[in-house]
């Protein structure tokens, strides 16, 4: 079956500029997961929604940083007035879990590469 | 401070030979750990987690409290074990997200 989808793949902006990054979950996945990642670095978490509800935003870095995921389905991160340090690649991964339940595998997507020049 | 630690950027072996990728951890209670791997020009996938306590593709890896802990072995390196290799952690608990704070990755090159 389909996995996680993310577009667009690859995003150049001009510093300054507004982004809006898209993550298709796996159908029926209660939560959906954000990370960054820095070239040389492990993925790091940004933020957490279980189903529609934003439950944890503490690892997004500044109020640039906003994500919502309306319907409980499709997630969008949003950042505002790009920096060169917000150059990375950009992960979502969804779980079938609810918070507090037995780990479950959490399926990544391909990432989205940013650059801001 | 939660922290994961992979001392080793890179490793090197030639095929046939035993493999151990290092994993350290800081948490303060007791978390889940897993292996994480990202093959060319593929995603991240799950490898393995300390609980299910299974060998996939011949890799197993030991939990170890008192060391804190969770290497990754392989007795006999293969060419397709080629990858980067992340190691992570997640806490437990009702509050648990189930978010993941990974190491920062260690590629393994099997050489022929």
């Amino acid at each position: 079956g389909a996995g996680v989808s993310q577009s667009p793949r690859y995003k150049v902006a001009k510093r300054g500029q507004d982004v809006a990054l898209r993550c298709d979950p796996i159908s029926g996945h209660v939560s959906l997961f954000w990370y960054q990642q820095a070239l040389g670095q492990g993925p790091e978490f940004l933020t957490y929604f279980q189903n529609e509800a934003q439950l944890d935003k503490s690892g997004l870095p500044s109020d640039r940083f906003f994500a919502e995921r309306p319907e409980g389905s499709v997630s969008t991160l949003k950042i505002q007035r790009t920096q060169q340090e917000d150059s990375a690649v950009y992960l979502c991964a969804s779980s079938p879990g609810f918070r507090g339940s037995t780990y479950n595998e959490q399926f990544f997507g391909p990432g989205t590469r940013l650059t801001v020049l | 401070a939660q922290r994961v630690t992979q001392p080793e950027k890179l490793l090197s072996v030639f095929k046939g030979a035993p493999v151990e990728l290092k994993c350290n951890y800081s948490y303060s209670g007791s978390p889940e750990l897993f292996w994480y791997v990202q093959y060319s020009r593929q995603r991240l996938q799950l490898l393995l987690r300390h609980i299910s306590r299974e060998s996939i593709k011949g890799f197993t890896a030991d939990l170890n409290k008192g060391e804190t802990s969770f290497h990754l072995k392989k007795p006999f390196a293969q060419e397709e074990d080629s990858a980067m290799y992340y190691c992570a952690l997640s806490g437990r608990g009702s509050s648990n997200t189930g978010k993941l704070i990974f190491g920062q990755g260690t590629t393994l090159q099997v050489k022929p």
